[in-house]
């Protein structure tokens, strides 16, 4: 069965430093990665994606993730943490059968102290 | 996002009850998307249409119902309400992925509590 996992539900990191969110998957094929992020009271909202091309992916507010194939995994990252950036984070796989559907993690929260 | 609304944005009910959720969208997308959050269980799918005529099953079907009455307009209902039903609702929109694009866009959530 096709599955997405995020091994930490939380991260914390001190403002300035660097930060990855962990996620790995299980699907067959080639893989199309998202990632979201949910702010308090708020829909989630798409921070980037891997299709196919380069395995380092460059998203929205300064976030990037690296797809590593034969570890099976897509980590989000970004080089220094801001206070803002404290929400929870979601990875995502599409359903490899080719109806769009895309397969969620449980979610990381990310806390970044100032 | 704000091309995707959904109403109420917080309901509460009490058991038994017959619930419609709402949510609209003005992105010209063919599919949509019904999910519930929970916490430490992620997004998981509900329903989901591909367009007006082509409505699926999720993972998690049981006790709702859908109704996609226009391409712009997917609603969701619980016919009897119960308490683990209580959740966060979101639905979602995406292409057809025609260009390569397949994320989806979700709505601001919808807060259901069930008594």
């Amino acid at each position: 069965a096709q599955s997405v996992a995020q091994p930490e539900d939380q991260v914390n990191v001190a403002e300035g430093n660097p930060l990855t969110v962990k996620c790995t998957y299980s699907v067959s094929g080639n893989p199309y990665l998202f990632w979201y992020v949910q702010y308090p009271n708020r829909g989630l909202q798409f921070l980037l994606k891997y299709i196919t091309g380069d395995n380092l992916v460059k998203g929205s507010y300064g976030f990037e993730a690296e797809f590593n194939k034969s570890q099976t995994s897509f980590h989000l990252k970004k080089p220094s943490a801001l206070v803002s950036d404290s929400a929870l984070y979601f990875c995502a796989v599409r359903d490899p059968l080719g109806t769009d559907k895309l397969i969620f993690g449980t979610g990381t929260r990310l806390q970044v102290f100032p | 996002d704000a091309d995707v609304t959904q109403t109420p944005r917080n309901r509460i009910t009490k058991t038994g009850k017959r619930i419609m959720l709402e949510c609209s969208q003005t992105k010209g997308h063919d599919r949509m998307y019904w999910y519930r959050q929970d916490p430490g269980l992620g997004l998981r799918l509900i329903y989901y249409s591909f367009d007006v005529k082509d409505i699926n099953k999720g993972e998690i079907s049981d006790g709702y119902s859908v109704s996609r009455q226009a391409q712009a307009k997917f609603s969701l209902s619980l016919e009897s309400a119960i308490p683990n039903q209580t959740a966060l609702y979101f639905c979602a929109t995406s292409d057809l992925g025609l260009a390569g694009s397949f994320e989806q866009f979700f709505g601001p959530g919808t807060r259901l509590t069930v008594l």
